[in-house]
């Protein structure tokens, strides 16, 4: 079975501080790991996935196997970063593979 | 880009009653479709795979008597909660899956069923 497991239901910073929100996984195989974030009164939208090995909107994350992580980094949190951050997982297989969502990390960052 | 649409927004309906929402992709084609239930500050669980041309595959707990899912056309899934009652009320949102690389899922903006 797969499960997503983000720690944190709230994260509350203030601007300019660092931010790190934490995901782990389980997951036999070799996953692929997404972020997706939701702003307020929006659809849920892709952030990044570990593939891609991209920084989006100054955030990062990097996938650690040993620890099962793939925590989400941002050196200088901005007030429009504020938003609901959900990690995610997919066992892969092709264009029908499904995702498995963590509970979320509602972040706040404070002017 | 890659939009995806659902019909209707919000809907409240009587309990006994069923209900139908829409789940579009409006500038690509989607063999497959995903519909997910939230309930409140919660996240997201997969209720059930839609494929189109074919039944769609349930997860373990859904009940697929009571959510029938139709996708009769690479740009259209629908989900019917048949005999509704108020503990069914929740935000349904469904995603498309782009056939690109890499391949993502495009999530609708949902739906909000109130069932008194």
């Amino acid at each position: 079975a797969q499960r997503v497991t983000q720690p944190e239901k709230l994260l509350s910073v203030f601007k300019g501080a660092p931010v790190e929100l934490k995901c782990n996984y389980s997951y036999s195989g070799s996953p692929e790991l997404f972020w997706y974030v939701q702003y307020s009164r929006q659809r849920l939208q892709l952030l990044l996935r570990h593939i891609s090995r991209e920084s989006i909107k100054g955030f990062t994350a990097d996938l650690n196997k040993g620890e099962t992580s793939f925590h989400l980094k941002k050196p200088f949190a901005q007030e429009e970063d504020s938003a609901m951050y959900y990690c995610a997982l997919s066992g892969g297989g092709g264009s029908n593979y499904k995702l498995t969502f963590g509970k979320g990390t509602l972040l706040t960052v404070n002017p | 880009g890659a939009v995806v649409s659902q019909h209707p927004s919000w809907v409240i309906c009587k309990s006994g009653t069923s209900v139908k929402i829409e789940c579009r992709s409006l500038d690509f084609q989607a063999t497959t479709m995903f519909w997910y239930r939230q309930f409140p500050k919660q996240s997201l669980m997969l209720m059930a795979t839609s494929n189109e041309g074919s039944k769609a595959t349930y997860e373990q707990g859904v009940e697929k008597d009571k959510f029938l899912i139709n996708h009769a056309s690479l740009t259209l899934s629908t989900l019917t909660v048949t005999s509704a009652h108020p503990e069914d009320s929740s935000f349904y949102i469904c995603s498309a899956a782009k056939p690109s690389i890499p391949y993502e899922q495009y999530f609708g903006p949902g739906t909000r069923l109130t069932v008194t």
